[in-house]
């Protein structure tokens, strides 16, 4: 079964700090891998699409990785903000271009 | 160029009742998905559709049914709706492999 999980699932830090978010995945039959951001009562929005040929993606201060071999991503956000608190999600891209979702990790960021 | 939008933003069904979730997206994409979105749980692709007149069953399709008679809406249908089916609906569309979400629906179903 096609399965994705994060960790942490909440995470509190210090504006300023450097952070990684985790992804793993179960099938490594992966097209793509998708980040996303949703703040509360919102929809989704994208962050960072990964293609499988690819190794890493780069907007601004996020960066995100995929090894595909190890199942895994991360997400890192270099010197973190009090506007960058929400849930962040990541969801791979299988056939059909069916996403399927991490439980996300919400971020809080205090000033 | 509006995106995807949702209407409604929220609604209160009773037990039984019946309704429809309108998505509509004027970016021309092919692919349209509905997901809804619980807590603990992520979202979960409910039904999606690969273009005009085509629909298939996603991870959770039971007590749901969608259409997709233009290009640019996908229908969701709630036929009896029941308190398990309460939720936040999102809708989406993809290009270029790039998901692009709706604002989502509250659902409440008593």
């Amino acid at each position: 079964k096609q399965e994705v999980t994060q960790i942490p699932a909440a995470l509190s830090v210090p504006e300023g700090e450097n952070l990684v978010l985790n992804c793993s995945f179960t099938d490594s039959a992966i097209y793509n891998l998708q980040w996303f951001r949703q703040d509360p009562g919102k929809g989704l929005t994208s962050l960072l699409l990964i293609q499988s040929s690819q190794r890493e993606q780069t907007s601004g201060r996020l960066n995100a990785s995929l090894d595909k071999s190890s199942g895994r991503s991360t997400l890192y956000i270099a010197a973190s903000q009090p506007g960058d608190s929400a849930t962040y999600l990541c969801a791979g891209i299988y056939n059909t271009d069916k996403l399927i979702f991490g439980t996300g990790t919400r971020l809080q960021v205090f000033p | 160029n509006a995106g995807v939008t949702q209407t409604p933003k929220f609604r209160v069904l009773k037990t039984g009742q019946s309704m429809t979730l309108l998505c509509a997206q004027d970016m021309n994409h092919e692919y349209m998905y509905w997901y809804r979105q619980d807590p603990g749980m992520g979202l979960r692709l409910i039904h999606y559709s690969v273009g005009e007149g085509t629909t298939a069953k996603g991870e959770v399709p039971d007590g749901y049914n969608v259409s997709r008679l233009k290009k640019q809406n996908f229908l969701l249908g709630l036929e009896s709706a029941a308190p398990s089916q309460t939720s936040v609906y999102f809708c989406a569309s993809i290009y270029k492999g790039t998901q692009y979400f709706g604002p989502g629906t509250r659902l409440l179903v008593l």
